[in-house]
């Protein structure tokens, strides 16, 4: 069984631009988490999906991150424009439900640097 | 509020020796700790969980972690440190809500031979 998969696995771009990242989570996961880490940072939470809808999106910095999740599968995350700041590692994660005691399979993550 | 504390950026044992990994937390309600680890080019990977059961937890390759509440710790062990074990690993609690994890800052363990 394929895990969670996330592309790309780096991207660098110039501010100002725009990036998507993009995030397939286990099959049959209706949760689906992004969490960013700045470099020297922890992880934060980012965003939670329950199928298509946001449930809970405290974690996003700002409204230039956009998170989709069409049709309850792949996710994306859009960065426009991009700034400085934004670059880091941007982590995908899924689990079957919701609980808190339920592991959470984390992607391998993309690398996001702005120049 | 959730918070976790890491304590040590960077850990560093020989091989065979005891590997010790500090976490603090802070919850508001009764705790879900986590050990996840990252090898390099890897995602996160978890190595135990605490869910308010035994507070002794055991978890894969070796390692365990004992929930003391009284000390509001969750640290991690293993008896014996292989090559293997050197990677990243960070402690996390879940949130007040019960589903978005709060990760400490990671502590990079590095084993000599």
């Amino acid at each position: 069984e394929a895990g969670v998969t996330q592309f790309p696995s780096h991207s660098v771009i110039e501010k100002g631009q725009t990036v998507t990242l993009r995030c397939d989570p286990i099959s049959g996961h209706d949760n689906l988490y992004w969490y960013r880490r700045v470099m020297g940072k922890e992880i934060k939470f980012l965003l939670h999906f329950v199928k298509e809808s946001k449930q809970d999106e405290s974690g996003m910095p700002n409204n230039r991150f956009l998170a989709e999740r069409t049709g309850g599968t792949y996710s994306t995350l859009k960065v426009q424009p991009a700034e400085l700041e934004d670059s880091g590692v941007y982590f995908c994660a899924s689990s079957q439900v919701v609980w808190a005691d339920t592991e959470a399979f984390f992607g391998q993550g993309t690398r996001l640097t702005v120049v | 509020a959730q918070s976790v504390t890491q304590l040590g950026s960077h850990v560093s044992v020989s091989e065979g020796a005891l590997v010790l990994l500090r976490c603090n937390y802070s919850s508001s309600v009764p705790p879900y700790l986590f050990w996840y680890v990252q090898y390099p080019n890897q995602g996160l990977q978890l190595l135990l969980k605490y869910t308010s059961a035994a507070t002794l937890v055991k978890g894969i390759n070796g390692f365990e972690a004992e929930f003391k509440k009284s000390e509001t710790s969750f640290h991690l062990t293993k008896p014996s440190a292989h090559m293997s074990d050197a990677a990243e690993y960070f402690c996390a609690v879940a949130g007040e809500a019960g589903t978005a994890l709060i990760f400490g800052k990671g502590t990079t363990l590095s084993v000599s031979s």
